[in-house]
């Protein structure tokens, strides 16, 4: 499975947008990439998934370059209930999800 | 609405006591996972399932073992429960990549 590298934490103040940053140079050809949430005391939540290009939810927007190494979450215009661990994943279609140590988000008023 | 119900949400046991965690889903998923949280370390893969009987370790199997005898089901057994086992437990079911937690068990091993 392919290893992720993501930032340990980022600060933001409300109504900015917020763009977390993945590294996965390893990926493979069948692999997609996948996004949770977790908010203290609860298991995570899954907020995205996409393969290449852009997509985009009533969430969050992936944004993924054609080479597919890296990919960005894009929360636009957050709010202090977005203060969270942001985990990004890489696996294929067989399932097994690794997580890594996440991006703790700080969204500050 | 989707459901993964884990037994218990706290659980104290003693050094060397067998200890079961039970995990129970309703969506008919084929996949299942177990971790541990601990902070600063994420949340490390025990032991994942993709089927009835089978499974594959994760990052951290050493110290437990795993039971899928249903598809509704998945068990993680800590054979002798030792002090550094005391963490949060969480087990996931998931299909395409779409995974779905419960609410967690806190196990403390004193």
């Amino acid at each position: 499975l392919a290893k992720t590298t993501q930032p340990i934490s980022m600060d933001s103040y409300e109504g900015q947008e917020v763009n977390i940053t993945c590294s996965h140079n390893n990926i493979a050809t069948n692999d997609y990439i996948t996004w949770y949430q977790q908010f203290p005391s609860q298991g995570p939540r899954f907020i995205i998934q996409g393969y290449k290009t852009k997509v985009t939810n009533e969430v969050a927007s992936l944004f993924i370059p054609a080479d597919r190494k890296s990919s960005t979450l894009s929360l636009p215009r957050v709010s202090l209930s977005d203060t969270a661990v942001y985990y990004c994943l890489v696996g294929d279609i067989k399932g097994k999800l690794i997580f890594g140590q996440g991006t703790t988000l700080q969204v500050k008023p | 609405d989707v459901k993964v119900t884990q037994s218990s949400r706290y659980l104290v046991k003693r050094t060397g006591e067998k200890v079961f965690l039970e995990c129970v889903q309703d969506m008919d998923h084929e996949n299942m996972f177990w971790y541990r949280q601990d902070p600063g370390l994420g949340l490390r893969l025990i032991y994942f399932s993709y089927d009835v009987k089978m499974k594959e370790k994760g990052d951290i199997p050493e110290g437990y073992s795993v039971s899928r005898e249903k598809k509704e089901r998945f068990s993680l057994i800590l054979e002798s429960a030792s002090t550094n086992q005391t963490s949060m437990y969480l087990c996931a079911s998931s299909r395409d990549r779409e995974a779905f937690f419960g609410q967690g068990t806190r196990l403390t091993v004193v």
